[in-house]
């Protein structure tokens, strides 16, 4: 089993609505979940992170961890043609190793 | 927030040849960079863990002779594909970090080797 699965599959939706990720993990050591976004050959840009449970929100982009059943999620509301890109979730024990997932390809049709 | 330079963004050689990336912080001091290889529609798989001044710690299965990394300085660290082959062609990104959770990593833009 991987240490961290997310669904690579690609996900369209038209502009202005929720897009919905989701990552889970099965190392219960991790404490620090981070999500990125990479555009087309270029490298990750750090999103949002967040430190054990909870959410967190930054404008339109809200990013959940339950601890208990190892899952993660982030949400981007309005969403818009600029927000077409891959979603990486990663996640570290806190010793600046990363984790990452495969990807999600979101693409935002006008 | 902070930035990360990686040279050359593509670059395409013959098969035998060695190709070297570099990876700069540009506005602050490192103290640690990894390297990672990403193939299409695939995760970022850790090559290495590089330390200023010391070895890199390499992960299971990426051959250390072929894949050199360097450490001169707190802000620079490269990596060299030495005879380069054409299953060597991928996505590489180094990441560069301040702190020591994880959440302080800044990347480059990436280079693409594509060996002919």
């Amino acid at each position: 089993q991987k240490e961290v699965e997310q669904d690579p599959g690609p996900l369209s939706v038209p502009e202005g609505a929720i897009v919905s990720l989701n990552c889970t993990y099965s190392n219960s050591a991790f404490q620090y979940f981070m999500w990125y976004r990479q555009y087309s050959r270029k490298g990750p840009e750090l999103l949002m992170y967040t430190y054990s449970s909870g959410n967190k929100e930054d404008g339109r982009f809200t990013a959940q961890v339950d601890k208990s059943s190892k899952y993660i999620s982030l949400f981007i509301r309005d969403s818009q043609p600029s927000d077409s890109a891959t979603y990486l979730c990663a996640m570290s024990h806190g010793n600046n190793r990363l984790a990452f997932g495969k990807g999600n390809q979101v693409v935002v049709i006008p | 927030g902070a930035v990360v330079s990686q040279h050359p963004s593509w670059v395409i050689c013959k098969s035998g040849t060695s190709v070297k990336i570099e990876c700069r912080s540009l506005d602050f001091q490192a103290t640690t960079m990894f390297w990672y290889r990403q193939f299409p529609k695939q995760s970022l798989m850790l090559m290495a863990t590089s330390n200023e001044g010391s070895k890199a710690t390499y992960e299971q299965g990426v051959e250390k002779d072929k894949f050199l990394i360097n450490h001169a300085s707190l802000t620079l660290s490269t990596l060299t594909v030495t005879s380069a082959h054409p299953e060597d062609s991928s996505f590489y990104i180094c990441s560069a970090e301040t702190g020591v959770s994880g959440t302080e990593a800044f990347f480059g833009q990436g280079t693409r080797l594509t060996v002919v």
